[in-house]
């Protein structure tokens, strides 16, 4: 199984519409979440951390369900500078490696 | 706003040829991270290094990898003899004392022919 699994896509979606994307991870002693974006062959870029009581930064929400192991992450009034791929990423806490899901592919189309 | 840098951006060796890839951390970090992208596939973690050490790294990082911190800004990932499976992009990461976030440098992306 997969360490970190995410739906691949593409989602297609119009300007101003809402998007969620949902992850799974296996590793229960996972202990921090993130969601990263990335641009087609660009470098990874935090877009925020994922804590357990939820959390928003502007039209992105964040949710963790340490029981049933999953993240999602909400976009509300899609912009299409919100077209890329996004990243689903867990660590064991501290200062141990990322691990990273394939992501999900978004496109937000005019 | 201070940013991890790396160079070079592209990289193209011959199978067999030694490379460094070079990458400067922000300056007050003090954990550090090489990860690889293998075209279409997702971000794999090689290495991790603190205090002037390996501190943990993947199977992928075996012994033809070696990483160094030769001076008190740069942080290196060499390859000695690279395979064509090598061509990848590698992303320098650095990390600081304070929060969990680790924030990647913009790739080398390392050719093989």
């Amino acid at each position: 199984r997969k360490e970190v699994e995410q739906d691949p896509g593409p989602f297609n979606v119009p300007e101003g519409a809402t998007v969620a994307f949902n992850c799974t991870y296996s590793n229960s002693a996972s202990q921090s979440f993130f969601w990263y974006r990335q641009d087609c062959r660009k470098e990874p870029k935090l877009l925020m951390s994922v804590y357990s009581s939820g959390n928003e930064d502007g039209r992105f929400t964040a949710q963790l369900n340490r029981a049933s192991q999953y993240i999602s992450l909400l976009i509300r009034d899609s912009k299409l500078s919100d077209s890329a791929t996004y990243l689903c990423v867990v660590t064991r806490g501290g200062n141990t490696p990322l691990v990273f899901g394939k992501g999900t592919r978004l496109s937000v189309i005019a | 706003e201070p940013e991890v840098t790396q160079t070079p951006s592209h990289q193209v060796t011959q199978m067999g040829q030694e490379v460094i890839l070079r990458c400067v951390p922000i300056s007050n970090h003090l954990y550090f991270y090489w990860y690889r992208q293998i075209l279409g596939q997702k971000v794999e973690f090689l290495v991790s290094f603190y205090n002037n050490e390996i501190s943990e790294k993947s199977e992928i990082f075996d012994d033809q990898f070696s990483v160094e911190r030769p001076d008190g800004s740069n942080f290196t990932l060499k390859i000695r003899s690279t395979k064509l499976e090598d061509s990848a992009m590698y992303f320098c990461a650095s990390k600081g004392t304070v929060t969990y976030e680790q924030y990647f440098g913009p790739g080398t992306r390392l050719t093989v022919t």
